[in-house]
């Protein structure tokens, strides 16, 4: 089974920097990906994590722990564009290898 | 195709009513997912299609739901005697080989918005 918690809602300013924390719990883990998803539209690839560490992309920025079941995303120099739901979605199976998403996080940029 | 084409785009359908949705994913790409998603809600997993093998049909919620992949590339999502419940967007997926250690990216479709009146 899994169990995947993220922050139900965050805010922040313009310019600003914000991390998006991602815990979970999966059988048979193959890697976690985050999603970005605007209103009324379907989700958009932003990231890929399988060994542990940081990957930088960008203003995107993803780390992932393996030994403790936890993720970020670090979004830097935020746009107003950036308001958004962001989805973290581990790899879970032995056999067959399934995404299952969180409940994400919905970001609010203000000016 | 450029990219995963779902239709229709809207339906609105009588409680009670069967529908189909159809999806036609990414040229080339052997794995498919459908997920539903309520207003506000987050994405539920509900079917994964991959290459010829048996699908994985855990996340179907009743056994009114059911879903097909012909020939290895078109998918079929068939609701049978909606309920208003089943109001949500279904949105497909496409990946190249399945997601894992190789890092296959999985690309949505536009995403069905059913409504049972």
């Amino acid at each position: 089974g899994q169990n995947i918690d993220q922050p139900t809602e965050m805010t922040a300013t313009e310019g600003a920097i914000v991390q998006i924390n991602c815990t979970y719990q999966t059988s048979g883990f193959n890697g976690l990906f985050w999603y970005q998803q605007h209103a009324g539209e379907a989700p958009t690839f932003l990231s890929y994590n399988v060994l542990d560490g940081l990957e930088e992309k960008g203003r995107f920025s993803s780390f992932l722990s393996r030994s403790k079941g936890y993720s970020y995303l670090l979004l830097k120099e935020l746009q107003m564009k950036d308001s958004a739901s962001y989805l973290c979605a581990p790899c879970q199976g032995t056999g067959f290898q399934k995404l299952v998403f969180g409940t994400g996080t919905r970001l609010l940029v203000s000016p | 195709g450029a990219g995963v084409s779902q239709s229709p785009s809207n339906k609105v359908t009588e409680k009670g009513k069967d529908v189909e949705l159809r999806c036609d994913p990414i040229s080339g790409h052997t794995a498919l997912y459908w997920y539903r998603q309520s207003l506000g809600q987050g994405l539920e997993f509900l079917i994964y299609f991959q290459g010829n093998s048996a699908p994985d049909k855990s996340g179907l919620p009743s056994d009114r739901f059911s879903a097909e992949r012909t020939g290895g590339s078109v998918s079929t999502l068939t609701i049978q005697r909606t309920q208003q419940e089943d109001s949500a967007v279904y949105l497909c997926a496409s990946s190249l080989r399945g997601t894992g250690l190789s890092g296959n990216t999985i690309y949505f479709g536009e995403g069905s918005w059913l409504t049972v009146v």
